[in-house]
């Protein structure tokens, strides 16, 4: 059982937005910035979005993070059979002391 | 470029002990906190400790406590884990990272059976 919560999947058709939800607390969320990965099969993750919003040099501004509260959201416009892939958020939590994650969205491009 | 290379993975029974190391290049290694995550076969991430830039703090998820410790060597740009008292539910890939994951290794297997 994660301490952040996300929909363990999610689909959309080529050029389609989609969006995956990331559901925490006051401890986490709440009260600190949120990252999000992106792992393609058999390969490492990669830092997708941190600071709730932003991207890191070279990431298509199709990507996009949100956050209200104690949920966060990210946002895929433009859907491309390459952004199949397992998309993880995590985020520090004040209570634990240390990192939590999400447990995971698989999204298939159908 | 920066890089970040695991080793020291492997097969190991239960009880026993493993120490995993991480090659830094490419950075300021001394400048930034580093993380080991881990990733069990066919799960999700899990964050297992890091470490503050001068070694000074370190934190660990709980079931790790008492069993794991991370350390660096500065001097030489590594990034260490070591793991005692290791159990099945420890096998995964373990991950090395920095700060808050902006790189990432390619990750080494961890197996813990008899």
């Amino acid at each position: 059982q994660s301490v952040l919560t996300q929909p363990p999947s999610a689909s959309g058709t080529p050029g389609q937005r989609v969006t995956i939800s990331c559901s925490g607390s006051s401890s986490n969320i709440g009260s600190n910035t949120v990252n999000w990965f992106q792992q393609l099969p058999g390969t490492a993750p990669k830092l997708l979005i941190y600071s709730d919003n932003q991207r890191p040099s070279g990431v298509p501004d199709r990507f996009s993070g949100s956050k209200s509260g104690t949920s966060a959201s990210l946002a895929i416009s433009g859907l491309q059979s390459e952004d199949e892939a397992d998309y993880y958020c995590a985020a520090w939590d004040d209570s634990l002391n240390g990192w939590v994650f999400g447990g995971g969205t698989k999204l298939t491009v159908l | 470029e920066v890089q970040l290379v695991e080793s020291g993975g492997g097969l190991v029974q239960p009880g026993g002990s493993l120490r995993l190391s991480c090659a830094a290049s490419g950075f300021t290694f001394s400048m930034y906190w580093m993380t080991w995550v881990r990733q069990a076969p066919g799960k999700g991430l899990e964050w297992v400790a890091n470490i503050k830039e001068d070694g000074s703090e370190k934190y660990y998820v709980d079931s790790v406590k008492g069993r794991f410790t991370i350390s660096r060597d500065n001097a030489n740009n590594s990034l260490y884990l070591q793991m005692n008292s290791l159990r099945a539910e420890d096998t995964a890939v373990y991950y090395c990272a920095r700060r808050f994951f902006d790189y990432w290794g390619q990750g080494t297997l961890v197996t813990v059976s008899s």
